[in-house]
């Protein structure tokens, strides 16, 4: 089954406690991206892929980092959270985007509820 | 600035009944436009997605509008279920030296029996 799958699913953390969230694809997609989501913002990226070896920063990339050393597994990990970092995360996967169309579509993971006191 | 917004907020409908979600963007030069269901909870599934040339596409009882020169977006729901009470999202995507995506807060869709 096509998918992507996201670990854990519920965090609870202190701040300044390091973790990672990690996100794996099996559909071969170029393409992935972290978003949180928060009540009345919608949702925003914090970091994209385009390929293994290639991240970029998204719209709030502060207090987060990214690897991409396969091309399946793309895990956000937080040095030091602090509370304001308590969010909804979703990790995001498509085929290369540019090109329009269906290929362009993302699959999003389940979701991970983090919460940092 | 890049801004997609959309409009209502929230909607209750009786089920059976049909509705219309609005979308306004902002965002240049355009790519592609996506309509998104997200159910409490869940992440995000994708409805549709348009490119500039196309001004309608249908996936089952959603239909989705697109006007490039006007830059909105509409996303009809017909004889609605209550499996449809989820928050509708509108992402607009463009390409300048990086691939960009903006996401539009969402409407609140609840069909009511």
């Amino acid at each position: 089954e096509a998918q992507v799958t996201q670990n854990p699913r519920y965090l609870i953390t202190v701040t300044g406690k390091k973790l990672t969230v990690t996100c794996s694809q099996n559909m071969n997609h170029e393409y992935m991206s972290w978003y949180r989501q928060d009540p009345g913002l919608g949702l925003r990226q914090i970091y994209y892929s385009m390929n293994v070896e290639v991240t970029d920063k998204g719209d709030v990339p502060e207090g987060y980092k990214v690897s991409r050393k396969e091309k399946r597994n793309f895990p956000l990990i937080l040095e030091s959270p602090s509370p304001n970092q308590t969010s909804l995360y979703f990790c995001a996967s498509s085929f290369q985007p540019g090109g329009g169309g269906i290929q362009e579509t993302q699959y999003f993971g389940p979701g991970t509820r983090l919460l940092v006191l | 600035k890049n801004q997609v917004e959309q409009s209502p907020q929230s909607l209750i409908i009786l089920e059976g009944k049909n509705c219309t979600l609005q979308c306004n963007y902002t965002v240049s030069p355009f790519s592609n436009l996506r309509w998104y269901k997200q159910d409490t909870g869940r992440g995000p599934v994708s409805l549709t997605i348009m490119t500039f040339s196309e001004n309608t596409k249908s996936n089952g009882r959603y239909t989705a509008t697109l006007d490039a020169d006007t830059k909105q977006s509409s996303l009809h729901i017909t004889a609605s279920q209550l499996s449809d009470s989820a928050s509708y999202i509108c992402v607009v995507s463009w390409m300048d030296s990086s691939y960009k995506l903006i996401f539009g807060s969402g409407t609140r869709l609840l069909v009511r029996p």
